[in-house]
């Protein structure tokens, strides 16, 4: 089944650990998407990836990185630089013509200890 | 102020009530328009997609753009229970960079009890 794999489904972190969160996607997008959702406060954007090799800040990219190597993967690393961690997590893909919908993972939740 | 604004609800319904979910914007730029459900600790899924202003039925939902007010809706007809869930509301521009980059409502907590 085509789709979109997050994991740990569930993630804890002490202060002042950086963590990474896996997503890979088998749907043959070209573009990847991080989002944040905290209650009351939808979704924001973290960073995209158009491309391999290339990706881009979102609104609220400080104390996160990335890296696109594989058109398939696109792991999101939680620095101890980011001071309110405690979120849900999304991945998403998407294309690069045609229909502009993004598909979701079914999120990481990360939880500072 | 918020690019697009979205009524949190909470939201409450008896099972068969026709519900309305709204979302207003500000940016006369986006074009494509999508409403999402997300069940509780769930990825969100797609459920509508518009790109024009006018009416989209699918089943028991009909979304509703009307770009001149800025205005999206989503209306449920006969609501079931299984409805009970978080509706957000999403917009983008056209243009190669803007794929997939989704402006979200603040989303709406929707219950329909039987």
């Amino acid at each position: 089944d085509g789709g979109i794999t997050q994991s740990p489904k569930y993630l804890f972190r002490k202060e002042g650990q950086n963590v990474t969160l896996s997503c890979e996607q088998n749907l043959n997008h070209d573009a990847m998407y991080w989002y944040r959702q905290d209650p009351g406060q939808g979704l924001r954007l973290i960073y995209y990836s158009q491309i391999v090799n290339d990706f881009q800040k979102g609104d609220i990219a400080e104390g996160y990185s990335v890296s696109r190597e594989k058109k398939e993967s696109f792991p999101l690393t939680v620095t101890s630089a980011q001071k309110n961690p405690t979120a849900f997590y999304l991945c998403a893909s998407g294309r690069r013509t045609g229909r502009t919908e993004a598909f979701f993972g079914q999120g990481t939740r990360l939880t500072v200890v | 102020q918020k690019e697009v604004e979205q009524d949190p609800g909470p939201l409450s319904v008896p099972e068969g009530a026709i519900v309305s979910l709204n979302c207003t914007y500000s940016n006369s730029a986006f074009q494509y328009f999508m409403w999402y459900r997300q069940y509780s600790r769930k990825g969100p899924e797609l459920l509508m997609y518009t790109y024009s202003s006018g009416n989209k039925e699918d089943g028991r939902f009909t979304a509703q753009v009307d770009k001149s007010s800025k205005y999206i809706s989503l209306f449920i007809r006969d609501s079931q229970p299984s409805d009970s869930a978080t509706y957000l509301c999403a917009m983008n521009r056209a243009g190669g960079t803007s794929y997939g980059k989704l402006t979200f409502g603040q989303g709406t907590i929707l219950t329909v009890h039987p």
